[in-house]
Order: C-alpha cells, then sequence, then structure tokens
C-alpha cells in the first residue's frame, strides 16, 4: 500500500525567507509524486510533479521541490516566501502499479506573515 | 484556462436521503474521478472512470455510490442512501488521460453536509 506522511500540520514564516513543507511517502516500485495547494473554498490546484530525471523539480509561483530517493522525500521549497502564499499544501503520491489512484498526505497549513 | 466546475458548491441533506454531485470536467479529458475530504482529514480517493464504466474504486466507494456520465459534459457521483459520516467536501478531477504526465485538475468541491 501506498501512502505519504506530511509531518508538520502548520509551518510559519516570514515573508522574504526561504520556505519548506515536508513530505516522506512509500510506495511499492517508482514513485511519481506531486505537491497540490488549497486555497480557502477553492479545490486543489497541481503545482508541480517529479516523475523521472532531474531530482529538482520546479513548478508554479516560484516553487520547487526536491526528491530524495534514499530518504523517500518531496520536500516542497521557495527561496522567498510572500503572503500570497498562505494556503493549505497537499503531498501525493501514485505507484507505478496504482493505476490512477493518488493517495495524498494530511496536508500542512502554510502561513506567511508579512 | 479551462476549469472542472462542480455543482452545488454546498449541499445540505437529511440522513437516509439521496444525493447527486455534479460535475462539468474539461472538455477534451477523458479520465474522471471522485474524491473526498472529511473536515480536518486528508483527501481521499473515491473512484475513477472512463470510457463509461469504473476503472477503479476504493473500500470507501461502496454499494451506496455510483458514478455516472449521463451526457457528453456531466459527470456525476449519487449517494443513495446519506450517512452523518458522508458529510465532506467532495472534489471531482479530470485528466486529459490516464499517464502520469497528466496531472489531475480538480474543481472546488461541493460540500455535503448531512444532518
Amino acid at each position: 500500500a501506498q501512502s505519504v506522511a506530511q509531518p508538520e500540520d502548520q509551518v510559519k514564516v516570514a515573508e522574504g525567507n526561504p520556505l519548506t513543507v515536508k513530505c516522506t511517502y512509500s510506495v511499492s516500485g517508482n514513485p511519481y509524486l506531486f505537491w497540490y495547494v488549497q486555497y480557502p473554498n477553492r479545490g486543489l490546484q497541481f503545482l508541480l510533479k517529479y516523475i523521472t530525471g532531474d531530482n529538482l523539480v520546479k513548478g508554479s509561483y516560484g516553487f520547487e521541490a526536491e526528491f530524495n530517493k534514499s530518504q523517500t522525500s518531496f520536500h516542497l521549497k521557495k527561496p522567498s516566501a510572500l503572503v500570497s502564499d498562505s494556503a493549505l499544501y497537499f503531498c501525493a503520491v501514485r505507484g507505478a502499479n496504482a493505476g490512477n489512484m493518488l493517495t495524498f498526505g494530511g496536508g500542512t497549513r502554510l502561513m506567511v506573515k508579512p | 484556462e479551462p476549469e472542472v466546475t462542480q455543482t452545488p458548491s454546498h449541499q445540505v441533506t437529511q440522513m437516509g436521503q439521496e444525493v447527486i454531485l455534479r460535475c462539468v470536467p474539461i472538455s477534451n479529458h477523458l479520465y474522471f474521478y471522485w474524491y473526498r475530504q472529511i473536515l480536518g482529514q486528508k483527501v481521499e480517493f473515491l473512484v475513477s472512470f472512463y470510457n463509461n464504466e469504473i476503472s477503479e474504486k476504493s473500500e470507501i466507494f461502496d454499494d451506496q455510490f455510483s458514478v455516472e456520465r449521463p451526457d457528453g459534459s456531466n459527470f456525476t457521483l449519487k449517494i443513495r442512501s446519506t450517512k452523518l459520516e458522508d458529510s465532506a467536501m467532495y472534489f471531482c478531477a479530470s485528466s486529459e488521460w490516464s499517464g502520469i504526465n497528466s496531472p489531475l485538475h480538480f474543481g472546488n468541491g461541493t460540500r455535503l453536509t448531512v444532518t
């Protein structure tokens, strides 16, 4: 069975500072990893994905994520946080044999203070 | 940019009643999904649908649930006899194809409240 853990319910950073939202996963075979963001009363918006290739993946709104196979992690990062980045962030994994089913982590609420 | 649209945004129903949640996927997408998020909990996969049939479903998707694509644009989730524990945000999603390079596009969700 595949699973995703987001160990932090909440992350607080000051605007302009770098941010990291952590994610670890467990899956059989090669993992396909995703980050989604959810703003209040909105659906999940796709940010970025890792399929294969470079371990550092760049996505929307200046976000990037680093795939680390040995640590089974896929942490989301941004060099300089904006207040508008405040939202709920979900990491998701799909195993090579899991069809189309995405397994989501519990979400991390990012709060960026001015 | 094309969007997945869901109606209604909020549905209140009494326990035991049937509800139908509606979704209009992105027009050139072929794969459709329902996920749900119980308040404060994870987003959970319910079902995927392709070529007018269910391709995968989770343990949550029991006989009380059904999906249908009644016409060329709508994709619906029916809960036959709602229970209190069905209260959740239900998200519809679609993707262009099933390959891993085709990310899911989610709608804004329907908040279902069962009283």
